[in-house]
């Protein structure tokens, strides 16, 4: 079964701090890495996709990186805000998986306190 | 556009009771997932949709677990019969194809008493 692991599982940080959160997962048959933010009764959002190695994607003050060779991918919040409280997951997009095409974490559940 | 839409968003049945789910994806999305997202776990694969095809439904429990996508736009999810650990948020997605930029929907919360 390929497992893709995400720390830590929870994370409290005050408004303004600066975080970060890992995703590891297989590098074999690997063909793209999916961040979504997952808030309470909402439907998972789409913040990025990567496919290669060494990419970096931003989007405000969020930002995500890419290692396949060691299959790895860092999720950066810049001066977190209470409206970034949320569930963030990764999903590893795997060709000819049994467990589907994507596999995806347990996420990583931040919490901001104003 | 519009997203995925599913219904109801929360349900609340007792053990050995049926169930039944209903999502419609995004207008033109050849390809829907169903996943189960238990409680500290990530969303796990039920079935995937190509059209009004099954592409995987390898972890469906098949003995309780039922899905149909007849038409090739919307589905329905059913469990017969439920129980206790079929408790999980139930999401659908839709993608343009199966290997494209998954949309989610809002999920239905199910609990099993």
């Amino acid at each position: 079964i390929l497992n893709v692991e995400q720390s830590p599982q929870s994370l409290h940080v005050q408004e303004g701090d600066s975080t970060n959160f890992t995703c590891s997962f297989p590098s074999s048959n690997f063909y793209a890495l999916h961040w979504y933010r997952w808030e309470t009764a909402k439907s998972p959002e789409a913040l990025f996709v990567m496919t290669l190695n060494g990419d970096e994607k931003k989007k405000g003050r969020i930002s995500a990186t890419l290692n396949t060779k060691e299959g790895y991918s860092y999720l950066y919040i810049k001066g977190s805000q209470p409206e970034d409280s949320a569930t963030y997951l990764c999903a590893c997009g795997i060709y000819g998986g049994s467990q589907g095409n994507l596999i995806f974490g347990k996420g990583t559940k931040l919490s901001v306190k104003p | 556009e519009a997203g995925v839409a599913q219904s109801p968003r929360y349900k609340i049945i007792e053990k050995r009771q049926s169930v039944a789910f209903w999502c419609n994806p995004i207008s033109g999305h050849a390809t829907l997932y169903w996943y189960q997202q238990i409680l500290g776990q990530g969303p796990k694969l039920l079935i995937q949709f190509q059209n009004n095809g099954v592409v995987d439904d390898s972890q469906l429990p098949k003995d309780r677990f039922s899905a149909e996508r007849l038409k090739g736009v919307d589905s329905t999810l059913k469990i017969q019969p439920a129980k206790l650990e079929d408790s999980a948020v139930y999401l659908c997605a839709s993608s343009s194809s199966g290997t494209d930029e998954q949309f989610f929907g809002p999920g239905t919360r199910l609990t099993v008493l």
